[in-house]
Formats: C-alpha cells, structure tokens, sequence
C-alpha cells in the first residue's frame, strides 16, 4: 500500500516565524489533504490538494505529484497555530492513508 | 446545532463488553466515516458508508460493526471490547464530491480496563 511520511515529526518556533512541513509519498495518488489537530484534539481539514497549490491565509499548500511530495507553508506562525498536523493521501477519498503528522509547538 | 456530534466524550468499559459509539450529522451528507487514533499511527479507517444501508471496511474493520440506517446516523460498536480497542475515535462526514472537505466530530475517548 501507499507509505506516508512527514517531515519534521517535531517543530518548535517563535511566534511570528515561518515553517514548512513536508509530506512524501510513495505512489501515485489523486487524493491528497492536509489537517490540523488543535491541542484540543479537534480535526480540521486545511486543504484538498491532489496537485498545484493553494492558499487560505497565512497557510499554503502546494502538491508537486509528479515528484510525489507535498509541501504546507506557515507564515507568520500564531500560538493558535500549534498542533499536529496531517498530511493524509490516497487514490480515492474511502481509503485515505494518514501520515504520522509533525508536531508544531508555537512560543510566545 | 448544525455539523457532527459523538456520543459520549469519554467512556470506560471492561474487557468483554458491548459498547456504542454514536455519531449523528445533521448535513445530510452521503458520507461517514470511523476512524481511530493512537500514538505514532495517525488516523486509521475502520469503516465507511456510502450512503444509508450501505456500509464496507477500512484498514482495521475487526472487533468492530457499524450500521446506517439513517443518513444522520452512523453508530459503531464493539461487541467485545478488548484492550487493544483502547483509542480515540473519531467519526467524520462529507459531501458527495471528490474535492468535498472531510468534516470530524470531536472524537471519543475509550479505555477498555
């Protein structure tokens, strides 16, 4: 099946700093999303991103499928902005692969 | 109030008996989903359903049954708790629609003593 991997698994920051979190896959998928899980616990879905890039804000994504790998930007990080986030891939939105996420921790 | 709800938060049961989950969304939408959480694995997929009567497995399906008689409603149970069914739950909805966000309550916390 397909692997995930997401690089860093840890991150700690400044407020105010940039980050970028990588997601590397290991076949070819036409599904790809990026989430956030608060500290909280909740999930929210960031990006649909299969390929291309997007922006919502201070995040971007950009997905280069070709090279099977994923990339979400940060800019500007808030305390608001700690979390784990997912990179999660799969050839249909039934059977998504989730990778094991990076943990953003944003001080103050 | 509008979006995805489970039901209950927290729960503690013992080793061997029945336990629900429930799940309700109130946006009509065709898809749900079960998942389960624990550390250093991500998100994994038990089950997901189409539509209502309409259900099939995940990655991780066993020790778990799930029906969908109503749109809204998808609960999942554990017919016989064991303790490797200690996890987070989570349970997610979305739209018909490929590009359609993944939409998640917010989660249940089993332990199985």
């Amino acid at each position: 099946g397909i692997q995930v991997e997401q690089s860093p698994p840890d991150l700690i920051l400044q407020e105010g700093a940039n980050s970028t979190l990588r997601c590397n896959f290991s076949d070819s998928v036409n599904n790809l999303q990026w989430f956030h899980q608060n500290p909280w616990g909740q999930l929210i879905n960031l990006f649909y991103i299969p390929s291309g890039t997007k922006q919502n804000g201070r995040l971007s994504a950009t997905t280069v499928a070709t090279e099977r790998y994923s990339l979400l930007y940060i800019s500007s990080s808030q305390t608001t902005d700690s979390g784990v986030y997912f990179c999660a891939v799969g050839d249909s939105n039934y059977q998504l692969i989730w990778g094991a996420g990076t943990k953003l921790i944003i001080k103050p | 109030d509008a979006g995805i709800t489970q039901s209950p938060r927290y729960k503690i049961t013992e080793t061997g008996r029945q336990v629900t989950l429930m799940c309700h969304q109130t946006w009509s939408h065709s898809y749900m989903f079960w998942y389960r959480q624990d550390l250093g694995h991500g998100l994994r997929l038990i089950y997901y359903s189409a539509a209502a009567d309409i259900t099939d497995k995940g990655e991780v399906p066993d020790g778990y049954v799930v029906s969908r008689s109503k749109t809204e409603n998808f609960p999942l149970t554990l017919e016989s708790a064991t303790r490797s069914q200690t996890s987070v739950y989570f349970c997610a909805s979305r739209a018909r629609g490929e590009d359609s966000p993944l939409h998640f309550g917010n989660g249940t916390r089993l332990t199985v003593t």
